[in-house]
């Protein structure tokens, strides 16, 4: 597609449960990021994909975040055990080497 | 960490004024770049200038460089109610790809 695409683009789940967010970078775009955003706060990283590269998972708060990512194509960030402090906005955005970002709408995730 | 931090954190100006946001960093840099955000959503890329430029243009927007005071700023001239929005900084962490965000600043245009 055009642009990167997020999903889904609002999620409300249980406090404890599992959650799975999927980001459809541009094609072609090597590298791969993952930014998650609280309200009215700045972007927070998370991790970081770049081609074969292993992934920089310096930013995921707790092992109950992961993120995987497929080659070049897509990526999924899981959440397990969600709390309340991971209600926020999840940003995914793709790029080519030394070239600024292309974003997605993010997806809002709450946590009740 | 935050690399970059805005200044100021808020600003409320009338259509047709200029809004200046100033960042500034702490480390050095290859590129630092701005963005834009509409309603807490996805970012848009407005103007990325590379450490040996000082100054850079696009259409109303006005982007200088000061790696000695590891500081920028942008400047939005004649500025419009659509201008409405959060504008960040972000600048690349080490040598790597990887863009730290500031805090941001935002931005009111009123009609």
């Amino acid at each position: 597609g055009a642009g990167v695409s997020q999903s889904p683009s609002n999620k409300v789940t249980e406090k404890g449960k599992d959650v799975e967010l999927r980001c459809d970078p541009i094609s072609g775009h090597t590298a791969l990021y993952w930014y998650r955003q609280r309200l009215g706060q700045g972007l927070e990283f998370l991790i970081y994909f770049q081609g074969n590269s292993a992934p920089d998972k310096s930013g995921l708060p707790s092992d109950r975040f992961s993120a995987e990512r497929t080659g070049e194509s897509v990526s999924t960030l899981t959440i397990q055990r969600t709390q309340q402090e991971d209600s926020a906005v999840y940003l995914c955005a793709s790029s080519l080497v030394r070239y600024g970002y292309t974003f997605g709408s993010g997806t809002r995730l709450t946590v009740v | 960490s935050q690399q970059g931090e805005e200044d100021p954190q808020a600003l409320s100006i009338q259509e047709g004024e200029n809004a200046t946001m100033n960042c500034s960093y702490k480390t050095s840099i290859n590129n630092l770049q701005w963005y834009r955000q509409n309603s807490g959503r996805g970012l848009v890329h407005l103007i990325l200038i590379r450490s040996n430029e000082r100054e850079k243009h696009s259409g109303r927007l006005r982007v200088t460089l000061d790696t000695s005071k590891k500081s920028s700023s942008l400047l939005i001239t004649a500025s419009r109610a659509a201008d409405t929005a959060s504008y960040f900084c972000a600048t690349p962490e080490g040598g790597t790809d990887k863009l730290i965000f500031g805090t941001g600043t935002r931005l009111q245009v009123f009609p």
